[in-house]
């Protein structure tokens, strides 16, 4: 099975810095990763898909990149909405970066 | 527009069998592209993938959960359901459902989720 890392596990921040999370893969997984943010109380919402397609309708501040092993999800220039947990998902879920306000 | 709904006993008893169902509208369970899972999160902690069921009624499973684990189909009513048998208090959490669209490989809609409590 696939085991995934995320990398930190919370990272304390402000509005408008650069936000980098990352997420290690235990094998090859091509680019066959997605990433998600979860709000208290809400279901996940889909992010990224394939390592670095934005879906339809999120800000342009999210990228992702990555292949293989090394993924990172970058937000350009963060916004108070931003401050949420963020999952990678490849089969099974890394275990989370929770954002908060530094 | 693709919506998927939760339903079931909100509190099970340990040892019983926790049963769930996901009601999905705006798409066919039984054909297409897509996977329908079901996903846990207990209170503060991360997301955990139980399983999946295809078009064809083949599953996956969480190996943690195979053993007490069942995920079915219902064409007739567009409809797909979870059973977890023997279940404690670390089966306390919420449970979603989730549409998983292989050919992008993500979860591309979701159901807001039910909490399901262990307890007597």
């Amino acid at each position: 099975d696939i085991h995934l890392t995320q990398s930190p596990s919370t990272l304390s921040a402000s509005v408008g810095d650069r936000v980098t999370i990352t997420c290690r893969a235990s094998q090859n997984i091509n680019n066959w990763l997605a990433w998600y943010q979860q709000k208290p109380g809400k279901a996940p919402k889909l992010l990224i898909s394939k390592a670095s397609n934005v879906e339809s309708g999120v800000p342009s501040r999210f990228s992702g990149s990555g292949l293989g092993t090394e993924f990172t999800l970058i937000i350009s220039s963060l916004q108070p909405d931003d401050f949420a947990t963020y999952y990678c998902h490849s089969g099974m879920f890394g275990q989370g970066t929770k954002v908060d306000l530094k | 527009q693709v919506l998927l709904q939760e339903s079931g006993p909100g509190l099970v008893k340990p040892s019983q069998t926790l049963s769930l169902t996901c009601n999905v509208s705006g798409d066919s369970i039984s054909s297409g592209y897509h996977y329908w899972s079901w996903i846990r999160q207990p209170a503060g902690k991360g997301l955990e993938w139980i399983g999946r069921i295809y078009p064809t009624g083949s599953t996956d499973y969480n190996p943690s959960l195979k053993s007490r684990l069942t995920i079915l189909l219902d064409a007739s009513k567009n409809q797909f359901s979870l059973k977890l048998t023997s279940v404690t208090a670390a089966d306390t959490a919420v449970y979603y459902c989730a549409r998983f669209d292989y050919t992008d490989y993500r979860f591309d809609y979701w159901g807001q989720g039910t909490l399901v409590t262990v307890s007597s």
